[in-house]
């Protein structure tokens, strides 16, 4: 069965730092990988899809297919990325399913 | 454009009992997502709705169903509840069925079960 696991449940930084939040994942076929982020009292919401190779608020992911990771990664850290990251899969025939890792609170210290 | 929207935003109800949430997607989006998010097991994917019809299910018992009208508004429906039923329960919307399209989450509805 698939699994998404990303090691870190709490990630401090200070600002100005680079980031870089783990996720692996365990899946035979050819999955979709996704970062969903959740700032505090809002929406999780999608940052950024391996699919699209695109950086969206100076964020960055590659997926590793040979280490089955995808980590998310920025060079320099603002006090504003502080929140929940989630990393996320979706299997070829599954539709919209996501299945989610446990999620990494990311702490950026001024 | 009104995001996804969930009734009610929280819920208390005894064990025994059953509850229905109720989820409104995006205007003109067609498949409809619910998941189940506790601290100890995180984001569960409960199932999902695409026109009217269970798209996928996720490995949750027979207590849990769900169902999709016309206007793309789902509902979830959880009988007997448990204790450990206590949980946010979120639901998400997106255009079509399939990962290339966004997944757009509603606030949730957090349920507690005494």
């Amino acid at each position: 069965a698939q699994r998404v696991t990303q090691p870190e449940k709490l990630l401090s930084v200070f600002k100005g730092a680079p980031v870089e939040l783990k996720c692996n994942y365990s899946y035979s076929g050819s999955p979709e990988l996704f970062w969903y982020v959740q700032y505090s009292r809002q929406r999780l919401q999608l940052l950024l899809r391996h699919i699209s190779r695109e950086s969206i608020k100076g964020f960055t992911a590659d997926l590793n297919k040979g280490e089955t990771s995808f980590h998310l990664k920025k060079p320099f850290a603002q006090e504003e990325d502080s929140a929940m990251y989630y990393c996320a899969l979706s299997e070829e025939t599954s539709g919209s399913r996501l299945t989610f890792g446990e999620g990494t609170q990311l702490t950026v210290n001024p | 454009k009104a995001g996804v929207t969930q009734t009610p935003r929280y819920l208390i109800k005894t064990r025994g009992q059953q509850v229905t949430l109720s989820c409104s997607p995006i205007s003109g989006h067609r498949s409809v997502s619910w998941y189940q998010q506790t601290p100890g097991q995180g984001l569960q994917f409960l199932f999902e709705y695409f026109s009217e019809t269970q798209r996928n299910k996720g490995n949750f018992p027979g207590r849990f169903s769900g169902r999709q009208f016309s206007n793309s508004r789902s509902e979830m429906n959880v009988s007997t509840l448990e204790l450990g039923d206590s949980a946010l329960y979120l639901c998400a919307s997106s255009l079509h069925s399939g990962s290339q399209y966004e997944q757009f989450f509603g606030p949730g509805t957090r349920l507690t079960v005494l």
